[in-house]
């Protein structure tokens, strides 16, 4: 069974930083693109991030781009999402996805507040 | 960037009915593969969302026949038939044939 859990979530002032992490299990982690798409409260989903599954290259929207960073480590079946200068419209809950995204993860809210 | 615009809104439905939601998009999304990377996904109250139709028309692993998808280019639509109360929630259309990767504004799906 694919399973993806979210961990890192939390309260945080604005300009501030919060790493998240995605631990994989129940597939092969390092056959899959994988992927960080949020909600903010009470809207739509926005995808915030793509990385390929060797790692060697990641894909952005502008509204993130050079504040955070995505990553993973295969050895390990995690992913990451690290988010430098938050702001108040980055606050959402966080979903890890893989593939298409086929899959998702329960997620993790984040508040950016001062 | 490539803008998901689905209709209705919000759609009222009564059980056992049929129903069906719009999604097109500004661009076509026919990949250089030729593929086409449009996918249905339904989040249900207090859930994430799951996936229900890839690749326009494939239904994923688990996912009734009532549900059926279909269009190409620009314009793809989300077909439920015979609805069951485990229907309701908020339909999304998405497109991951380009970058930056986006979703349509989503469907209420309630029960009439």
């Amino acid at each position: 069974e694919v399973q993806l859990v979210e961990t890192g979530g939390g309260l945080v002032q604005p300009g501030r930083s919060l790493k998240l992490s995605c631990v994989a299990s129940g597939f092969t982690f390092n056959n899959y693109w994988m992927s960080w798409t949020r909600q903010a409260p009470g809207k739509g989903l926005e995808w915030v991030a793509s990385i390929t599954n060797s790692g060697g290259s990641t894909y952005y929207p502008d509204s993130v781009k050079g504040r955070f960073t995505i990553s993973r480590d295969n050895a390990q079946n995690t992913l990451y999402l690290q988010m430098n200068s938050l702001r108040s419209e980055d606050t959402a809950t966080y979903y890890c996805t893989r593939g298409g995204p086929h899959y998702w993860g329960q997620g993790v809210m984040v508040t950016v507040s001062s | 960037d490539v803008v998901m615009t689905q209709t209705p809104v919000s759609l009222s439905v009564s059980l056992g009915g049929q129903t069906s939601i719009s999604c097109r998009s500004s661009q076509s999304l026919v990949h250089s593969d030729g593929n086409t990377y449009l996918y249905w996904y339904l989040q249900k109250p207090g859930q994430s969302p799951q996936l229900l139709i890839y690749k326009v028309s494939n239904r994923f692993s688990g996912v009734p026949d009532r549900f059926s998808g279909s269009g190409s280019g620009t314009d793809f639509t989300l077909k439920i038939s015979r609805v069951e109360p485990e229907d309701l929630g908020v339909y999304y259309c998405y497109q991951g044939t380009h970058y930056p990767r986006t979703f349509g504004g989503g469907t209420k799906l309630e029960l009439k």
